[in-house]
């Protein structure tokens, strides 16, 4: 299983920015994909998650982010997309793309990719 | 502030024993939810180092072990070496955030 996330950069606060995670392969025991993101200095924060298709592409959110960010996935879901908008300076983070097992955890985890929110 | 308490660091000499808590409530922890730790070396992104409260993955040395117990889990390291000098991060899944949460994580210092 690799994960390679994109998409990251400087964005002003109030615009917005979408990242993308590219999946090669899901382990047998993984039921979706999740994003996790680091601010600067600070500790690990669950953003959101996407179900498998096969599992009916559910999606849930952090209060933190819900009804600014939307996770979806293409149709052979080989990409993952997290759209973010009305992006605010404390979402500036490391943002890491994380496959999700029901008995393992997050088992594998993309390099991440740098949003930073400024103006 | 993290829905996961662990302490902000701890620290210990090389071959010694180290444990890490991490206290959560009855929406996650206390309701049965797994627990599973993970390890950030300096600059990279975080690994998977125990699912499950206390299974090691593929690769991890059986100086790691966790274990569980009403609302709280602990990670225990014992023969402490330099390369355990990491930040470590509990996590669980809450029933009411509908979502998982994380401790805020631990450095771990090896003298």
């Amino acid at each position: 299983v690799q994960l390679v996330e994109s998409g990251g950069g400087l964005v002003q606060p109030g615009r917005s920015l979408r990242l993308s995670c590219t999946v090669s392969a899901f382990n047998s025991g993984d039921y979706g994909l999740s994003w996790v993101r680091q601010a600067p200095g600070k500790g690990l924060e669950w953003v959101a998650f996407i179900k498998t298709k096969s599992l009916g592409g559910t999606t849930e959110y952090a209060p933190s982010v819900k009804g600014r960010f939307t996770l979806s996935s293409d149709d052979s879901e080989s990409i993952a997309y997290l759209q973010m908008n009305s992006l605010k300076t404390e979402d500036t983070a490391i943002y890491y793309c994380t496959a999700v097992s029901p008995h393992l955890g997050f088992d594998f985890w993309g390099q991440g990719t740098l949003v930073t929110v400024s103006s | 502030q993290s829905v996961l308490t662990q302490p902000p660091s701890v620290s210990g000499a090389p071959g010694q024993r180290v444990t890490i808590s991490c206290t959560g409530s009855s929406s996650n922890i206390g309701a049965h939810y797994d627990v599973h730790w993970y390890q950030q070396l300096p600059g990279t992104a975080p690994k998977l180092l125990l699912y499950g409260n206390n299974n090691r993955p593929s690769g991890v040395p059986d100086r790691f072990s966790g274990s569980r117990s009403g609302s709280s889990a602990s990670l225990a390291i014992t023969g402490l070496q330099a390369e355990d000098e990491s930040d470590y991060y509990c996590q669980s899944y809450d029933i009411s955030l509908n979502g998982w949460v994380f401790g805020g994580g631990t450095k771990l210092t090896v003298l």
